[in-house]
């Protein structure tokens, strides 16, 4: 089975600096796509990226960007400029071309210090 | 769009009483997903259907949980009898089912079991 590991079970940022939060996986396939969720205190699992495989320009949506390192099997998020409102849990998820199946990582605790 | 709606959005029952979770998916997904989201175990699938049919149920913990979808908009999840190891965050969320198409999360049911 499909595995998503998050190193990472808590991370602090300075309120304005920048942020790495890793995620790897392990998959055996060639086509499939990556997501980070958010999940504030309000726990809402809110969509903040994605990525498809087959594509090798890294995803951005404003102050978030992913590494992805196709061959090593790594899917980071940058987040630049951290905000008080980032600070929740991010979690790092997986999903094959079928879209049936979401694996899930177990999620790194971010915390913004003002 | 209105989101996926779940309801209640807490609960708090006593031991061995039933209890009933309720989801509308976001009109136009064919794939729901009934999580399961607690500390020690982070997010699980119990269960999902395609087109209101069950696909694959190997999530759901034993006979006590059901889940019904009897139409296009509406979806149940089940205890009966409710025990108190089934406090948990209980989450449904819609696809399209294409492996690009994220999952959407409703806001989720907080279920405590004294």
């Amino acid at each position: 089975a499909q595995t998503v590991t998050q190193s990472q079970p808590e991370m602090s940022v300075q309120e304005a600096e920048t942020v790495t939060l890793s995620c790897t996986y392990d998959t055996s396939e060639s086509d499939y796509y990556l997501f980070w969720y958010k999940q504030p205190p309000s726990r809402q699992m809110i969509l903040v990226i994605r990525q498809e495989a087959y594509k090798q320009q890294n995803a951005t949506e404003n102050r978030f960007s992913v590494n992805f390192q196709k061959a090593a099997k790594s899917f980071s998020l940058k987040i630049s400029d951290s905000q008080l409102g980032d600070a929740a849990m991010y979690f790092c998820a997986y999903s094959e071309d079928t879209g049936n199946q979401f694996y899930f990582g177990t999620g790194t605790s971010l915390t913004v210090i003002p | 769009d209105a989101g996926v709606i779940q309801s209640p959005r807490h609960e708090v029952t006593e031991m061995g009483q039933e209890v009933t979770l309720r989801c509308k998916p976001i009109s136009g997904h064919d794939y729901l997903f009934w999580y399961r989201q607690t500390m020690m175990r982070g997010l699980e699938l119990l269960i999902y259907f395609n087109n209101n049919v069950p696909i694959d149920d190997s999530g759901m913990p034993e006979d006590r949980f059901s889940a019904k979808m009897p139409n296009a908009s509406f979806s149940t999840l089940k205890i009966q009898p409710s025990e108190p190891r089934d406090s948990a965050v209980y989450f449904c969320a819609s696809s399209l089912g294409y492996g690009h198409s994220p999952l959407h999360f409703g806001n989720g049911t907080r279920l405590t079991v004294t």
